[in-house]
């Protein structure tokens, strides 16, 4: 099957910094989503981008389908961004999304 | 607008019982999907009910099971648990089935399931 590997792993930072998120899967796709996991479990779906580039607030996403890569981009992060940061990916032929492992994000005050 | 409702939120049974896991979708979503969130595995892909057909499954053995009713609305059933169903796990709703078009899903808060 499809295989989702995120980047870094996990990212420390202080308030107000910005920071870079990759995501990079190893087949076409032609549905992917980023998602925000908070400290109590809940899932919260950032964007739906299989292409293109989209922004909402402070938060913006680019996938480049033809290189197999999404970037989630985080600008004046706040303290209340924290948590793990999940790309999932539908491949061809595929029916349930595969998640990556996830980016573990910590702004620090 | 209600979200998705997950029931229990935290539930703790013994090796062998058995676990029935609820989910009611956004009013209006047809399809509901259940997902395993462990620290070893990650999130891995359950399955899928639409008009309460099961219409994909993931990897999972015959001891996980499902059902949806009239109302959208789904179960999730484990039978005989073993210690590594010890899990978040999560239920998300859409409108439409499969993944393949822009069909944006939307979790709920999830159950936690620990088995002793």
């Amino acid at each position: 099957g499809i295989q989702v590997e995120q980047s870094p792993p996990d990212l420390i930072l202080q308030e107000g910094a910005n920071s870079t998120l990759r995501c990079n899967f190893s087949d076409s796709v032609n549905n992917l989503q980023w998602f925000h996991q908070n400290p109590w479990g809940q899932l919260i779906n950032l964007f739906y981008i299989p292409s293109g580039t989209k922004q909402n607030g402070r938060l913006s996403a680019t996938t480049v389908a033809t290189e197999r890569y999404s970037l989630l981009y985080i600008s004046s992060s706040q303290t209340t961004d924290s948590g793990v940061y999940f790309c999932a990916v539908v491949g061809r032929g595929a029916d349930g999304l595969t998640f990556g492992k996830g980016t573990h994000l910590i702004i620090q005050p | 607008k209600a979200g998705v409702t997950q029931t229990p939120r935290y539930l703790i049974k013994t090796r062998g019982q058995q676990v029935t896991l609820s989910c009611s979708p956004i009013s209006g979503h047809r399809s509901v999907s259940w997902y395993q969130q462990t620290p070893g595995q990650g999130l891995q892909f359950l399955f899928e009910y639409f008009s309460e057909t099961q219409r994909n499954k993931g990897n999972f053995p015959g001891r996980f099971s499902g059902r949806q009713f009239s109302n959208s609305r789904s179960e999730m059933n484990v039978s005989t648990l073993e210690l590594g169903d010890s899990a978040l796990y999560l239920c998300a709703s859409s409108p439409q089935t499969g993944l393949s078009g822009a069909n944006v899903l939307t979790f709920g808060a999830g159950s936690r399931l620990t088995v002793l």
